[in-house]
C-alpha cells in the first residue's frame, strides 16, 4: 500500500510570508503527527491530530497551525515566516489508537525561508 | 520534563565490531521506547520498540528503568547498518504519536 505522501517535497518562501504543506496519510490511518527536523534542535514534535481534532500539541509559537480532514488528509500552515523556520518538516501517520500502532513517517517538506 | 538523550552524534566501527548506541531518557510515568533509523535518501522508519523485546536485523534493545536507558546493541556490525538512529520516548496510550526525540547518532560501518 502507498505510504505517507508529503507534499511538495521543497519549498523556498520569503520572511514574512505563509506556507501550507500538506500530508496524507496510509490509507486507513486516523491520526497524523508533525516534526520539524533542524540540524541544531533535532526531531521537535508540533501537533497531532485524530479524527479532525488536534490531540496533542507541542511548544511552538502560534504561527504554527494544522487541520486534519475527514478523509484524514492534513495540513499544517506556518503564517509570518521566521528565517529561523526553514527546516524539514516530517509528517507520521498511524491508526491512532492503542499502544502496539506504529508511526510512518513520510520523505518531508524541505521549507526554506530567505 | 520529557527528555531523550542520545549523547554520541557520531560512532565508527569496523565490520564485525560490537556497536551500541547510548540513549537515556527522563520521563516521570511509563514510557514506550523506540529506536528509529534513516538510511542515506530514505524516510525515518520504525526500527525497534521496547514493547516488542523482539530482534530486528541483529539489533536489540533493553529498557532499563533503574539507570533510565535503552541502549541500542548489536554484536556485529555490517556495512549496511551504517545510518542515523533516532532514540525515541513516547508519553503513553493518549500521547502515543508524541514522540521525543533524541538528537541522533550516526553510525559508521568502515568495512
Amino acid at each position: 500500500k502507498a505510504g505517507v505522501t508529503q507534499t511538495p517535497r521543497y519549498l523556498i518562501k520569503t520572511r514574512g510570508q505563509q506556507v501550507t504543506l500538506s500530508c496524507s496519510p496510509i490509507s486507513g490511518h486516523r491520526s497524523v503527527s508533525w516534526y520539524q527536523q533542524t540540524p541544531g534542535q533535532g526531531l521537535q514534535f508540533l501537533f497531532e491530530y485524530f479524527s479532525e481534532t488536534q490531540r496533542n500539541k507541542g511548544n511552538f509559537p502560534g504561527r504554527f497551525s494544522g487541520r486534519q480532514f475527514s478523509n484524514s488528509r492534513s495540513e499544517m500552515n506556518v503564517s509570518t515566516l521566521e528565517l529561523g523556520d526553514s527546516a524539514l518538516y516530517l509528517c507520521a501517520s498511524s491508526m491512532g489508537a492503542g499502544v502496539r500502532t506504529e508511526a510512518f513517517f513520510g520523505q518531508g517538506t524541505r521549507l526554506t525561508v530567505v | 520534563a520529557q527528555r531523550v538523550t542520545q549523547p554520541e552524534k557520531l560512532l565508527s566501527v569496523f565490520k564485525g565490531a560490537p556497536v551500541e548506541l547510548k540513549c537515556n531518557y527522563s520521563y516521570s510515568g511509563s514510557p514506550e521506547l523506540f529506536w528509529y533509523v534513516q538510511y542515506s535518501r530514505q524516510r525515518l522508519q520504525l526500527l525497534l520498540r521496547h514493547i516488542s523485546r523482539e530482534s530486528i536485523k541483529g539489533f536489540t534493545a533493553d529498557l532499563n528503568k533503574g539507570e533510565t536507558s535503552f541502549h541500542l546493541k548489536k554484536p556485529f556490525a555490517q556495512e549496511e547498518d551504517s545510518a542515523m538512529y533516532y532514540c525515541a520516548l513516547s508519553a503513553g496510550v493518549d500521547n502515543f504519536n508524541k514522540f521525543y526525540f533524541g538528537s541522533g547518532t550516526k553510525l559508521n560501518v568502515k568495512p
